[in-house]
């Protein structure tokens, strides 16, 4: 039973590009979080989706931030125009419609903007 | 006030020590509470949910007191591999909005 996947694992972008970070829950789950942890920090959540539709977007910044949850495919955190403050590991979690407050995580994808 | 505070740590503590770390939450309204361990540069995983009831899992137990909104996790017979950074975590129950504590950093030495 493969758990919550993340891709890719490292993504490194220059100033001003675009970085999409991908994220399939695992089997069965159809809630979908992502997270961010900025070094040494703990973890801010962002956004809670479900097939097709943003639940909760309170943690997202309002700029340059979007994530979707397609009927079909991954979720998609995508963050435009990306800077160094951006740098940080984001994590996406999966949980059950059965069990929906107990989420299970990914390996993360760490972000290093130039 | 933050929204779940946890003790800063970190804790330095012998194998064999018995180590006690505490959370406090401040929505009363807050549905469910979990621990969650997190390796260095690894993603959290869960180590266990917390009931009123209070619940144990081997080495480790957790306790809930709803009443002073405060979380506990106490590890018996600490391990060398116990050394992790312990989340609280706390759900809100609406929309699921999940809130994550800072986090206490244990090592745990020979």
């Amino acid at each position: 039973n493969a758990g919550v996947m993340q891709n890719p694992r490292h993504l490194v972008r220059r100033r001003g590009q675009e970085a999409r970070l991908r994220c399939s829950p695992m089997k069965g789950h159809s809630h979908v979080y992502w997270y961010r942890q900025l070094p040494e920090e703990g973890l801010k959540f962002m956004v809670y989706l479900q097939k097709e539709n943003i639940i909760d977007e309170s943690g997202m910044p309002k700029e340059r931030f979007s994530a979707e949850f397609p009927k079909e495919g991954p979720s998609i955190l995508r963050i435009q125009q990306v800077v160094r403050g951006d740098s940080a590991a984001y994590f996406c979690a999966s949980s059950s419609l059965v069990v929906p407050d107990t989420q299970y995580f990914g390996p993360g994808t760490r972000l290093t903007v130039l | 006030r933050k929204e779940v505070e946890q003790d800063p740590g970190p804790f330095n503590v012998p194998e064999g020590a018995t180590v006690a770390f505490n959370c406090t939450y401040s929505n009363s309204a807050s549905q469910s509470f979990f621990w969650y361990r997190q390796d260095c540069r690894k993603e959290p995983k869960l180590l266990m949910s917390v009931y009123s009831s209070g619940n144990e899992d081997g080495r480790f137990t957790a306790q809930l007191n709803r009443a002073s909104q405060y979380i506990s996790l106490l590890i018996r017979d600490s391990k060398l591999s116990d050394s992790a950074t312990y989340l609280c975590v706390v759900n809100e129950g609406r929309g699921f909005k999940t809130i994550f504590g800072a986090g206490t950093r244990l090592f745990v030495k020979a």
